[in-house]
């Protein structure tokens, strides 16, 4: 099985500034990576798919890249909206998801 | 619009079984796999299983074999999951999420199971 590890666990930030989200992978999962994002009492929302590819809608201040078994989210300019937790999920073999990141205001 | 509408909170016995409904709406059923996926509170996301609403066919996380079974029943576009044997610890929030170039596009609203006697 493939193991994620995602980090940090929980982020605290101020608005405005840029965060990064990162998941490790235990093997080469050859981009096959998507992030999601999940409000409190909601559904999780797609936001990134095959590792950089931004979802409808999404808006252009969250980015994702990575290759091979290291991969990371990033948000540009952090608004009030973007306080959420964030997960990232393989697909290259089953599917797996990380630990999560929760992200607060600082 | 795509829309999964997932069954209402269960409350159910340790021992027994439960069954959660995931009817879909808004594209053709068949042509997008189903992933199921648990969340327990407060926690993070466990992928349990995926299946074909087209031929049927499952893969499942070893973790939930013979704890989760998934069916569908194409003339209703419903996709369901059997949970048996339940235990406080498959106390969770279960969401059914259909996929789309392997990434989960749309989610259902999650179902929460509670397990107590």
């Amino acid at each position: 099985d493939i193991q994620m590890t995602q980090s940090p666990a929980s982020l605290s930030a101020s608005l405005g500034e840029t965060v990064t989200i990162e998941c490790r992978a235990s093997e080469d999962i050859y981009n096959g990576l998507a992030w999601y994002q999940q409000k409190p009492g909601k559904s999780p929302q797609l936001l990134i798919y095959n590792a950089n590819s931004l979802h409808t809608g999404v808006p252009s201040r969250f980015s994702g890249s990575g290759s091979g078994t290291q991969y990371s989210l990033k948000i540009n300019s952090l608004q009030s909206e973007d306080v959420a937790s964030y997960f990232c999920q393989q697909y290259y073999n089953y599917r797996t998801f990380g630990g999560g990141t929760k992200l607060e205001l600082k | 619009q795509v829309q999964l509408q997932q069954s209402g909170a269960e409350l159910v016995k340790p021992g027994t079984s439960v069954k959660l409904s995931c009817k879909a709406s808004g594209y053709t059923f068949t042509s997008n796999h189903m992933n199921w996926i648990k969340q327990t509170t407060g926690q993070g996301l466990e992928w349990i299983g995926i299946i074909n609403p087209g031929s049927g066919g499952t893969s499942y996380n070893v973790k939930f074999k013979g704890k989760a079974t998934l069916t569908v029943d194409k003339s209703s576009s419903t996709a369901f999951m059997q949970l048996s044997s339940l235990t406080p610890e498959d106390s969770a929030v279960y969401y059914c999420a259909r996929e789309r170039y392997s990434s989960l596009t749309y989610w259902g609203q999650g179902t929460l199971v509670t397990v107590s006697s």
